[in-house]
This record gives structure tokens, sequence and C-alpha cells, in this order.
């Protein structure tokens, strides 16, 4: 049971444009929605993070939304950069009041020059 | 400053061997340590977590098992490798209602 879901598994953007990466989740007792990057063979790096009490946070080029009623968040990155090129993977804790995280399946985001 | 420490990097062990990983933090009291893979092409899957020392939550059943022997180690284990045992192993840490930090991974391979 994929409780949280990222449907494109890459997504190819031009340097500059705006990068959009979406992500859904099915459980609602999830309250702490996260993103991280991960480049091959490092560990995830922690990207931005939202409480369920919101549905904006903004860190810079990075922007996270949440959509409560659709279970849905998405993460912009804009402008893009090619060193934005990663894989990104949402991420959902709180649950039954557990902390750990829940990981979605990650998507390769390219940025072409 | 918190650390996490995650060894070896790289590990190629043949198919019965014993497996151990170990995963230890710094800068911080009473983490909550995690073991997460990442199999080839797939997300990152949680395997373990625990919120203190001996405390241990299995989320899938597998050929593997984990120890928390003291506050801020964490190991990973198995007594005979399988094949499907191969992947990117992730060690992680968080306190309460914050994001998780991870280890830079191990990579396993079984031969």
């Amino acid at each position: 049971d994929q409780q949280v879901k990222q449907n494109s598994p890459s997504l190819s953007v031009q340097e500059g444009r705006i990068s959009i990466l979406n992500c859904d989740y099915t459980n609602s007792m999830f309250d702490y929605f996260l993103w991280y990057k991960k480049y091959p063979a490092e560990g995830p790096t922690f990207l931005i993070s939202i409480s369920s009490i919101k549905d904006k946070n903004e860190d810079g080029r990075f922007t996270v939304f949440l959509n409560k009623s659709a279970k849905h968040l998405s993460l912009h990155i804009v402008p893009s950069q090619p060193g934005d090129s990663a894989v990104y993977f949402c991420a959902a804790s709180g649950a039954g009041g557990a902390q750990k995280l829940v990981f979605g399946q990650g998507t390769r985001l390219t940025i072409n020059p | 400053s918190q650390t996490i420490h995650q060894w070896p990097a790289t590990l190629v062990q043949p198919v019965g061997s014993p497996l151990s990983l170990e995963c230890t933090v710094e800068g911080t009291s009473n983490p909550n340590l995690y073991w997460y893979r990442q199999a080839a092409g797939r997300g990152l899957q949680l395997l373990f977590y625990s919120v203190g020392i001996g405390q241990i939550s299995s989320e899938v059943p597998q050929n593997l098992s984990a120890s928390r022997p003291q506050d801020r180690q964490f190991i990973l284990s198995s007594k005979k490798l399988l094949l499907s045992d191969s992947g990117f192993y992730l060690c992680a840490w968080s306190s309460t209602n914050t994001e998780a930090f991870f280890g830079q991974g191990t990579r396993l391979t079984v031969v």
C-alpha cells in the first residue's frame, strides 16, 4: 500500500524555467510533509517542509504547496538551475502520532541548458 | 552540530554471508533512528525505526534485523544474505516532529 505517491518518474525542464514536482498521499492523518533532494550514491538532503496547518511555505527558489482536501502537495523550483538536476522525494509523517517518514518513489528532475 | 556516520560506504558480500552495518549519531540525545533501503530504480523503503534504546519497530518482513545497543547507535544485521538484499541502505535520525537527516549510505551488492 503506497501511502505517498509520486506518479511522474522523471521530469525534464529547461534552465531558467519553473520545475513543478507533484506528490499525492492517501492517509489523511499525515500532518507534516517534506521534500528531499538526492544525488546518486549519496544520502537524501532535506530541502523544505510544510505543516498541515499551512498551505504554502517558501524558501528562496523553493516553494511547497499543500492542498489537504485533494491530498496533494507540490514543489516549485524557480528559476531552475543545472545543479537542481537530481532525484526528488516527497515524504510525510505524523499518521497516528508516528514520527517515521513515509517516502514516495521519487522523481528524477533533469534541467537542460 | 549534529552529524551522522554510516559505514562502510560500499560492500560486496557473497550469498549466505552475514551482514552488519553500523550507524552512529553525534551531537544529539535520544534521537529517532531509521534504516531505509533504496532498491534499484525504486523509492526509499522504511525497514526499521527506533524511538529509544532497545526499541525497534520493523516495517516490512524481511531477512534483516536491527538493534540499538546505545542511544546513538543503530545497527542493521543479517545472518544470511540473499541476492534480493542488494541495494542502497540509508541510516537517518530525527528529533520530534522535525525533518530526518540522512547518512551517506551503504551500497550493498550481494553476489
